[in-house]
């Protein structure tokens, strides 16, 4: 079946600093990605979606400066946390879509990645 | 924006009994899937029941849909410890390939 890579999966890095995330199609191209947050205890939060090629789409609220998400391939799609702050301490999980998946429907998501700004 | 609601936020039951998590949604969907998450990481594919489908089952899983109702529900038979879980309902919508996460349940099987 489809696979999806993330990582890091768990990453400490210094306030002010920035922080990139990775997430890899292995088998298949992934046209559309999108990015989660969750906080603790709380929901996945859908932060954007990117098309490879083209520029992401922000939700409402999200800071495209902030987090900027780059789409170059159709099995890479990175998100970079920029100029960090504890309360960006989360854990983000990316989702590609283009593959089976294990729903048949082409939704494969990542294992995550736990981001701590201390 | 979050598209579900799950009732209960949690719910603690003994190892054997059944345990029934319902979600409700608020526009038009294309399908509607479940998933659980273990504290702390990925998430797991359940099940996934389309728009004109009422009841879907797997293994230990039954998911019923009714769209009319905007709402879905998720029962887990004989439930086990290893049950224990956050399980969360997701919906993609016919205008949008979005997949939108509702704020879950919080189950504990006690052994």
């Amino acid at each position: 079946g489809a696979v999806v890579s993330q990582h890091p999966s768990w990453v400490i890095c210094k306030s002010g600093t920035s922080v990139k995330i990775e997430c890899r199609s292995l088998d298949f191209q992934a046209t559309t990605m999108f990015w989660y947050r969750q906080f603790p205890k709380q929901s996945l939060m859908l932060m954007a979606t990117s098309n490879e090629g083209s520029k992401a789409t922000y939700e409402q609220g999200v800071e495209k400066d902030k987090f900027l998400i780059n789409h170059a391939s159709l099995t890479l799609s990175t998100l970079t946390v920029t100029s960090a702050h504890p309360e960006d301490s989360s854990f983000y999980i990316c989702s590609a879509q283009g593959g089976q998946g294990l729903n048949n429907y082409g939704y494969t998501f990542g294992s995550g990645t736990r981001l701590t700004v201390v | 924006s979050q598209q579900g609601e799950e009732d209960p936020q949690a719910l603690s039951i003994q190892e054997g009994e059944n345990a029934t998590m319902n979600c409700s949604y608020k526009t038009s969907i294309n399908n509607l899937q479940w998933y659980r998450q273990n504290s702390g990481r990925g998430l797991v594919h359940l099940i996934l029941i389309r728009s004109n489908e009422r009841e879907k089952h797997s293994g230990r899983l039954r998911v019923t849909l009714d769209t009319s109702k905007k709402s879905s529900s998720l029962l887990i038979t004989a439930s086990r410890a290893a049950d224990t879980a956050s399980y969360f309902c997701a919906t993609d919508g016919p205008y949008s390939e979005k997949l939108v996460f509702g704020k879950g349940t919080k189950l504990t099987v006690n052994p």
